[in-house]
């Protein structure tokens, strides 16, 4: 089975300045990995994800992730977050290879909080 | 419909009651997710099921919880004799194939309380 792991709970940021989240993950098949925004009261909506091809992903909300395989690692950046970014981010992972059981983990969560 | 729906959007019940939650996917999608996400808590699996398959209920947390899935589409949970540790959120999440190059999308969530 596959697992993930963000490392940090809370990442609280000035408005403009760059932020990096992070998310590891553990797999012994190939993997699919997304992350995921849950802004105030709402529910998760997709962000960006990785499937295949290029490691560099772009999303929504000129977000980004690098996939790195060697360091099983898919962390989260924007080069300059607003105020509307303030939100929880999850990271997911799941495996084309995995049918029948639940094949979807996620992390533990991210709360980002931008400080004006 | 062109997301997934959750009812009731909030729900308040007193200890000891049963509940039912009631999710309907994106037509056509054959994998379905519960989770639930307590206050500041991330995402906690509860079931999952794939089409005709049975169901993965490896996270329900105790036998007062159960799911059902009608004709591969309408999801119900149901928790019996609430208690208070179950308030929480429940999420519903929906793909159109598990273990494939597909995204799960989730309806709003139900906020249950229990009193």
């Amino acid at each position: 089975a596959q697992s993930v792991t963000q490392l940090d709970s809370q990442v609280p940021v000035f408005e403009e300045a760059p932020v990096e989240l992070r998310c590891n993950y553990s797999s012994s098949v190939s993997v699919y990995l997304f992350w995921y925004v849950q802004y105030p009261n709402q529910g998760l909506q997709l962000l960006l994800k990785y499937l295949s091809g290029s490691t560099l992903v772009k999303g929504i909300n000129g977000f980004e992730a690098e996939f790195n395989k060697s360091q099983t690692s898919f962390h989260l950046r924007k080069p300059s977050v607003h105020i509307s970014d303030t939100a929880e981010y999850f990271c997911a992972v799941t495996s084309p290879q995995q049918t029948g059981a639940n094949n979807l983990f996620f992390g533990t969560g991210t709360r980002l909080t931008v400080i004006p | 419909g062109a997301g997934v729906s959750q009812s009731p959007s909030n729900k308040v019940t007193e200890k000891g009651k049963d509940v039912e939650l009631r999710c309907d996917p994106i037509s056509g999608h054959t994998a379905l997710y519960w989770y639930r996400q307590s206050l500041g808590q991330g995402l906690e699996f509860l079931i999952y099921f794939q089409g005709n398959s049975a169901p993965d209920k490896s996270g329900l947390p105790s036998d007062r919880f159960s799911a059902e899935r009608t004709g591969g589409s309408v999801s119900t949970l149901t928790i019996q004799r609430t208690q208070q540790e179950d308030s929480a959120v429940y999420l519903c999440a929906s793909s159109l194939f598990a273990g494939m190059n597909t995204e799960a999308f989730f309806g709003q969530g139900t906020r249950l309380t229990v009193v």
